[in-house]
C-alpha cells in the first residue's frame, strides 16, 4: 500500500533563511507526489506536483521540491523563507498510481514556523 | 471566482442527531471527494464520486453517506453522528480524466463537534 511520511512535526526557520520540509514515500510503481499548504482556518491549497520528468519541480509562492527516487524522498524547499510562509504543509501521494479513484494518501503534516 | 464551498463552517451537535454538510463547486469538475482531518493522521478519504450518480467508499466510510445528484454538489450525510466523528472535514474536487493526476481543489473545511 502507498504511504507517505513527514518525519518532522514542526520546522522552525528564520526569515530569509532557506527552508526544507521533508517527505518520504513508499509506493508500488511510479509515484505521483503532491505538496499542499494549509493556512489557519483555510482549506488546503495546491503547491506543486511531480508526475514524471525533471526531478526538480517548481511550484507556487517560490516553492520547489526535489524528487529523489533512490532515497524515495520528495522534500519541499524554498531558498528564502518569509514569515507569511508559516503554515501547515502536507505531502501526498496518489493512490493507486494508476486507476481513477483520485484518492490522495496524506502525510501527517509539518508545521512550518518562520520567525522574523 | 473558482472555488469549493462548504456549509456550515462550524457545527456542534449531539449524538444521534442527523446532519448534512453541503459541498458545492463551480468549476464543472467531475470528481469530488470528502476527507476528514485528525491530528497526527493527516487527511483520510471518506467517499468519492467520479461523476453524477457514481460514488464509492474511501478509507473511512463507516457512519457516513453521500449523494451526487448534480455535478456541482456532493453533500456528506451523518445519519447518526457519534463523538468519534468529531473532526475537521474537507470537500475537494478536480477534473477526472482517465489516469489523470490533476490537483484537487479543497473547500475551507467544516469543523464538526459531536457531544
Amino acid at each position: 500500500a502507498q504511504s507517505v511520511a513527514q518525519p518532522e512535526d514542526q520546522v522552525n526557520v528564520a526569515e530569509g533563511n532557506p527552508l526544507t520540509v521533508k517527505c518520504t514515500y513508499s509506493v508500488s510503481g511510479n509515484p505521483y507526489l503532491f505538496w499542499y499548504v494549509q493556512y489557519p482556518n483555510r482549506g488546503l491549497q495546491f503547491l506543486l506536483k511531480y508526475i514524471t520528468g525533471d526531478n526538480l519541480v517548481k511550484g507556487s509562492y517560490g516553492f520547489e521540491a526535489e524528487f529523489n527516487k533512490s532515497q524515495t524522498s520528495f522534500h519541499l524547499k524554498k531558498p528564502s523563507a518569509l514569515v507569511s510562509d508559516s503554515a501547515l504543509y502536507f505531502c501526498a501521494v496518489r493512490d493507486p498510481p494508476s486507476g481513477n479513484t483520485g484518492k490522495l494518501i496524506f502525510g501527517q503534516g509539518t508545521t512550518l514556523q518562520v520567525k522574523p | 471566482e473558482a472555488q469549493v464551498t462548504q456549509n456550515p463552517r462550524y457545527l456542534i451537535t449531539v449524538t444521534g442527531k442527523k446532519l448534512t454538510v453541503t459541498c458545492s463547486q463551480n468549476m464543472n469538475h467531475e470528481y469530488m471527494s470528502w476527507y476528514r482531518q485528525d491530528p497526527g493522521l493527516g487527511l483520510r478519504q471518506i467517499y468519492y464520486s467520479m461523476n453524477v450518480e457514481v460514488t464509492d467508499k474511501g478509507d473511512v466510510p463507516e457512519g457516513y453517506k453521500v449523494s451526487r445528484k448534480e455535478k456541482r454538489n456532493f453533500p456528506l450525510i451523518l445519519e447518526s453522528p457519534s463523538p468519534n466523528q468529531t473532526s475537521l472535514y474537507f470537500c475537494a474536487s478536480s477534473w477526472a480524466e482517465p489516469n489523470s493526476y490533476n490537483e484537487q481543489f479543497f473547500g475551507p473545511g467544516t469543523r464538526l463537534t459531536v457531544l
